[in-house]
């Protein structure tokens, strides 16, 4: 079965420097996501991506997050200027469809530890 | 607003029994509900969703509009069910869909 990928599984930065979270979403899927789970709380939506360009994006994601798709394949999330409460479990997510009829499907995160 | 709750945090059942995770939801559109499964360490898998009307590992769900109730159940617990699971609604709330979730119902099933 298809799996999204993420890189690395733990990242410990220090507080202020920049971390780049990568994925790579399922080949034939078309929509991408960026979610967070700070220790404790719930999974919450960060961003979503299509068509090359960034469809939607809550309240977390401000000007110190930024995604990308360098390569057709990648899918990277951006903090430029990491702070303590940045660190959470970041999950990348792809779908066939905007509307997840089909679901989506997550990768094994990225736990982010800023110090 | 859209909202998914799943008001038990912990539900400890034994092998066997019957198990039943509750998710209420508020949402004004028509809803698309899942069921996601983390097992420990590992990633968010999709357990159920309501269109298909499947069962899986034992698992359903009915969507219940009247209620605004999607609740997971089974009717034999295994061991092999301890996990956490997240209630999710899909909603469009701008240009595209995407997923909110509830907070989450620890299962422990006990021999």
């Amino acid at each position: 079965e298809p799996e999204v990928t993420q890189t690395p599984s733990h990242q410990v930065t220090q507080m202020g420097q920049e971390v780049i979270l990568r994925c790579v979403p399922i080949s034939n899927h078309l929509y991408f996501y960026w979610y967070r789970q700070i220790l404790g709380q719930k999974v919450e939506f960060l961003v979503s991506f299509y068509n090359n360009e960034i469809s939607e994006k809550s309240e977390i994601f401000d000007d110190q997050f930024s995604v990308e798709r360098p390569d057709g394949s990648n899918f990277t999330l951006k903090i430029r200027s990491t702070k303590l409460e940045d660190s959470a479990m970041y999950f990348c997510a792809s779908s066939i469809t905007g509307t997840g009829d089909y679901g989506y499907t997550f990768g094994s995160g990225t736990r982010l530890t800023v110090v | 607003a859209q909202r998914v709750t799943q008001p038990e945090k912990l539900l400890s059942v034994f092998k066997g029994a019957p198990v039943e995770l509750k998710c209420n939801y508020s949402y004004s559109g028509s809803p698309e509900l899942f069921w996601y499964v983390q097992y420990s360490r590992q990633r968010l898998q999709l357990l159920l969703r309501h269109i298909s009307r499947e069962s899986i590992k034992g698992f359903t769900a009915d969507l219940n509009k009247g209620e605004t109730s999607f609740h997971l159940k089974k009717p034999f617990a295994q061991e092999e069910d301890s996990a956490m699971y997240y209630c999710a609604l899909s909603y469009s709330g701008g240009s595209n869909y995407k997923l909110t979730f509830g907070k989450g119902t620890l299962l422990t099933v006990n021999p």
